[in-house]
């Protein structure tokens, strides 16, 4: 059964700080990763998808890698700005079966 | 258009009431799923319809039943819920054939 463990649970760092949130996922086998922030009460944004047979996608500040032969993925997220305060979710999704597994997400505070 | 909508946006209805949450998306995705989100907690997978068809249930109670009346719309149907139901139910949709999942901002459900 798939699990996926994000770490830390809470990270608060000074504006301008490059910084990098873990996912850790308990079977690679044919999942892609896809990474969502969430403001509270509010739906989620997606930010970054990575199909399994990629290692690394990149968005403006944004860049997520992962290595399924160690079952991680990383976010990280260049000269962070208070307005990147949110929840950061990571989702195993398996590929062509829709089932998709959540993390418990990271929640990040930039201070200004 | 990249947005998927939800109504209604906030929900108040008693044990004994019978509603219904609407999603809707115009961006040609043919898999579309449903969220519950409880407070601090991760969005848990409830059902997935692709090509309007039932493909997941993570058996939810009969309480909730789906629906996919045609390729833009989602409803889920409520009835005889109870107080611990109360939650975030979120809507998503996907291409079949890229995982991304875009979601909507939600429906806020309260039952007393």
């Amino acid at each position: 059964k798939q699990e996926v463990t994000q770490i830390p649970a809470a990270l608060s760092v000074p504006e301008g700080e490059n910084l990098v949130l873990n996912c850790s996922f308990t079977d690679s086998a044919i999942y892609n990763l896809q990474w969502f922030r969430q403001d509270p009460g509010k739906g989620l944004t997606s930010l970054l998808l990575i199909q399994s047979s990629q290692r690394e996608q990149t968005s403006g500040r944004l860049n997520a890698s992962l290595d399924k032969s160690s079952g991680r993925s990383t976010l990280y997220i260049a000269a962070s700005q208070p307005g990147d305060s949110a929840t950061y979710l990571c989702a195993a999704i398996n590929t062509g079966g829709f089932k998709t597994i959540f993390g418990a997400g990271t929640r990040l505070f930039v201070k200004a | 258009d990249t947005e998927v909508t939800q109504t209604p946006k906030h929900l108040v209805m008693g044990m004994t009431n019978k509603k219904s949450l609407k999603c809707e998306q115009h961006m040609g995705h043919r898999a579309m799923y449903w969220y519950k989100q409880k407070a601090k907690k991760p969005p848990e997978l409830m059902f997935v319809y692709s090509y309007e068809k039932l493909s997941i249930n993570e058996s939810v109670p009969s309480r909730f039943s789906p629906e996919c009346p045609n390729s833009s719309l989602l409803n889920l149907h409520l009835h005889a819920l109870q107080p611990e139901d109360s939650a975030l139910y979120l809507c998503a949709s996907s291409q079949i054939t890229r995982d991304e999942q875009f979601f909507g901002p939600g429906t806020r459900l309260t039952v007393l």
